[in-house]
């Protein structure tokens, strides 16, 4: 059982490249979320899904892209990467109303 | 709206030195409190949690009491050690929807 998984664990981009960030999951945890972390922000969330084929917008949506096909995966897509967009992404499941588990994060870097 | 304000840091601590962490909350309704706490590279733990008014948290040592009259949900530990440096975060979850909020976090560093 390895809970939630994120690859790559760092990740350096150049201004107006794509990527995929991957999150995975083996709880069969319906919510999957999408945060990012940036210095004195705390937690962001960006997108949500509470199950497949489901996604909603969190606070911080833009330039971001999500799908979720699978219960287990919920990518989160970086179409045209900015220097703002740099900072440590985590992704987080749910079990019913409110225990979350987080993943171990990916740090982005956008030059 | 929703929000969270946590002391700001960093703390820094002697070993077994008493512990608090201020955290007040803005919410409608009646939400559930909670204490995340992000070891260094690793993504954030569930602490304690409190899902109603005068409920207390605790584990590990650490403890928290929901406090609607001064909406505050402060932690607290009596004598800490050097493995709990880490950072603490503060959140709310509404009542209703699925969203939850954060706050700044607060970083502890703990000395032998």
């Amino acid at each position: 059982n390895a809970g939630v998984t994120q690859t790559p664990k760092f990740q350096v981009l150049k201004t107006g490249q794509s990527m995929t960030l991957q999150c995975a999951q083996d709880m069969n945890h319906e919510y999957m979320s999408w945060y990012r972390q940036d210095p004195g922000m705390g937690l962001r969330l960006i997108h949500y899904s509470v199950g497949a084929g489901i996604t909603d917008q969190g606070e911080v949506p833009n330039g971001y892209n999500v799908s979720r096909s699978t219960t287990e995966d919920f990518p989160l897509r970086l179409l045209s990467a900015a220097p703002s967009q740099t900072s440590v992404y985590f992704c987080a499941t749910k079990i019913g109303e409110e225990t979350q588990y987080f993943g171990p994060g990916t740090r982005l870097l956008v030059l | 709206g929703n929000s969270v304000t946590q002391m700001e840091g960093p703390v820094t601590l002697s070993e077994e030195a008493f512990l608090t962490i201020n955290c007040t909350y803005t919410a409608t309704g009646y939400p559930s409190l909670f204490w995340y706490v992000q070891y260094p590279g690793e993504g954030l733990q569930l602490l304690l949690k409190a899902t109603k008014a005068d409920d207390k948290g605790s584990n590990k040592g650490f403890e928290a009491t929901y406090r609607k009259e001064t909406t505050s949900f402060h932690l607290e530990k009596g004598s800490v050690q050097v493995s709990d440096s880490a950072v603490y975060f503060c959140a709310l979850k509404p009542n209703t929807g699925n969203q939850f909020y954060f706050g700044t976090g607060t970083s502890l560093t703990v000395i032998p």
